[in-house]
């Protein structure tokens, strides 16, 4: 089957610049994930979706994050203004959901950004 | 959700077993132990899961005390492509719960 899709791989901007990536998760997965992962670390999650509700944005820095998911396929996440602690990668993952069981996320490769 | 405490970093020979402990003190009875791994320039990858019985795949076997206060990830026979970042993750049950990671164990596989 064919994985997460995450477009671009790599993006640079300038600071105050936006930016919007996007992610196709693999067909029928319910569940949605977008991770920011800063060099060194572990990913952090951003926001987790279910279908085309938000389940979980706590961590989402909404002053200038803001990601949707329309018709609960494809999401975008944005980034308006961009400082320079918001170089990164930019994971986005999917997962069944529907059942009683956790089952795994499979992830995309990511988007790396570059603010200068 | 449960914490999780990993070594940072381990070392094993091509060949050997690599042997990636978690320690996971705090956990609940609801909770799952996950283990997920990332090579270099790449998004995680899941390796295998459990709640009290050991589990065995295709890519690794996992160990769970009784008292399930912690896990040994098994990598029976390692190989270079196993070079990477481990994580262990406790995750509670449920079709939506948070997949929530730490900073993991890397792992060199050597020569």
């Amino acid at each position: 089957e064919a994985g997460v899709a995450q477009s671009p791989r790599y993006k640079i901007i300038e600071k105050r610049q936006s930016v919007a990536f996007w992610c196709n998760p693999i067909s029928g997965h319910a569940t949605l994930y977008w991770y920011q992962q800063i060099l060194g670390q572990g990913p952090k999650l951003l926001i987790q979706f279910q279908n085309n509700g938000v389940v979980d944005d706590s961590q989402l820095p909404k002053d200038r994050f803001s990601a949707e998911r329309l018709k609960g396929v494809d999401s975008t996440l944005k980034i308006q203004p961009a400082k320079l602690e918001d170089s990164a990668v930019y994971l986005c993952a999917s997962s069944p959901a529907g059942t009683a069981i956790n089952t795994e996320a499979f992830f995309g490769q990511g988007t790396r950004l570059t603010v200068v | 959700d449960a914490k999780t405490t990993q070594p940072p970093s381990m070392d094993c020979a091509e060949g050997r077993a690599a042997n990636l402990p978690c320690n996971h003190s705090t956990i609940s009875g609801n909770e799952y132990v996950y283990w997920y791994r990332q090579i270099h320039s790449q998004g995680p990858q899941y390796i295998i899961h459990g709640l009290k019985n050991n589990e065995t795949n295709e890519m690794a076997s996992l160990i769970i005390t009784e008292d399930r206060k912690s896990s040994t990830l098994i990598l029976p026979h390692a190989t270079l492509r196993d070079t990477a970042v481990y994580y262990c993750i406790v995750r509670p049950w449920g079709t939506a719960s948070k997949l929530t990671f730490g900073t993991g164990t890397r792992l060199q596989v050597t020569l």
